[in-house]
C-alpha cells in the first residue's frame, strides 16, 4: 500500500521554464511534508518542507504547495536550471515523528 | 548543512558472507539514525530506526536477525547484513537526526548510500 505516490516517473522541462512535480498521499494523519533531491549514487538532499498548518512555503526558486482537502502537494521550480536535473522524492510524516514515508520519485530533466 | 558519511560506498561480496556498513554524522551528534533500502526505480523504504544506546526498532517485514543495527555512539551507526544473499543486493542509505550546533534539526540528513552487490 503506497501511502505517498508520485505518479509521474519522469518530467522534461526547458531551461528557464517552470517545473511542477506532483505528489499525492492517502494518509490523512500526515502533517509534515518534505521534498528531497537525489543525484545518482548519492543520498537524498533536503530541499524544502511544509507543515500541514500552511498551504505554501517558498525558498528561493522552490515553492511547495499543499492542498490538504485533495491530499496533494506540488513542488514548483522556477526558473528551472540544468543543475536541477535529478530525481525528486516527496516524503511525509505524521504526529511529529521523524519516520518519513517516501514516494517513488520523479526524474526531472531540464533541457538547456 | 549537516554532513553524514557512509562507508563503504560500494561493496561486492559472495553469498553467505556478512557485510558491515558504517554511517557517521561528521559535524553533529545524531541521537537518531535511520536505515533505508532502495531497489531500482523504487522508493526509499525505511528498514529500521536506531537510537543511541538502545535497540533498533525494525519496520514490519525486516528481519532483525539478518540486518543487525548497532548505534553505539552519537556519531556512528552500523548496519550488518548477515549471511547475505543475491536478493539483498540493493542501495542502502542511512540518515541522521540530531542536535546541530545546539539547534535541533527537524529533518533527516542522508548519507551518500552504499551499493551492495551479492554474487
Amino acid at each position: 500500500d503506497q501511502q505517498v505516490k508520485q505518479n509521474s516517473p519522469s518530467l522534461s522541462v526547458q531551461e528557464g521554464r517552470i517545473s511542477i512535480l506532483n505528489c499525492d498521499y492517502t494518509n490523512s494523519m500526515f502533517d509534515y511534508f518534505l521534498w528531497y533531491k537525489k543525484y545518482p549514487a548519492e543520498g537524498p538532499t533536503f530541499l524544502i518542507s511544509i507543515s500541514s498548518i500552511k498551504d505554501k512555503n517558498e525558498d528561493g526558486r522552490f515553492t511547495v504547495f499543499l492542498n490538504k482537502s485533495a491530499k496533494h502537494l506540488s513542488l514548483h521550480i522556477v526558473p528551472s536550471q540544468p543543475g536541477d536535473s535529478a530525481v525528486y522524492f516527496c516524503a511525509a510524516s505524521a504526529g511529529g515523528t521523524y519516520k518519513y514515508i517516501f514516494g517513488t520519485g520523479t526524474r526531472l530533466k531540464v533541457l538547456a | 548543512g549537516a554532513v553524514v558519511s557512509q562507508h563503504p560506498s560500494r561493496v561486492i561480496c559472495k553469498s553467505g558472507t556478512s557485510v558491515k556498513i558504517e554511517c557517521r554524522s561528521l559535524d553533529f551528534q545524531a541521537t537518531t539514525m535511520f536505515w533505508y533500502r532502495q531497489f531500482p526505480k523504487q522508493s526509499l523504504m525505511l528498514m529500521a530506526t536506531s537510537n543511541e544506546g538502545s535497540k533498533a526498532t525494525y519496520e514490519q517485514g525486516v528481519e532483525k536477525d539478518k540486518f543487525l543495527i548497532n548505534h553505539a555512539s552519537l556519531t556512528l551507526s552500523t548496519l550488518t547484513v548477515t549471511s547475505a544473499h543475491p536478493e539483498d543486493s540493493s542501495f542502502y542509505i542511512c540518515s541522521a537526526l540530531g542536535e546541530l550546533f545546539s539547534r535541533i534539526t527537524d529533518t533527516q540528513y542522508f548519507g551518500p548510500g552504499t551499493r551492495l552487490t551479492v554474487l
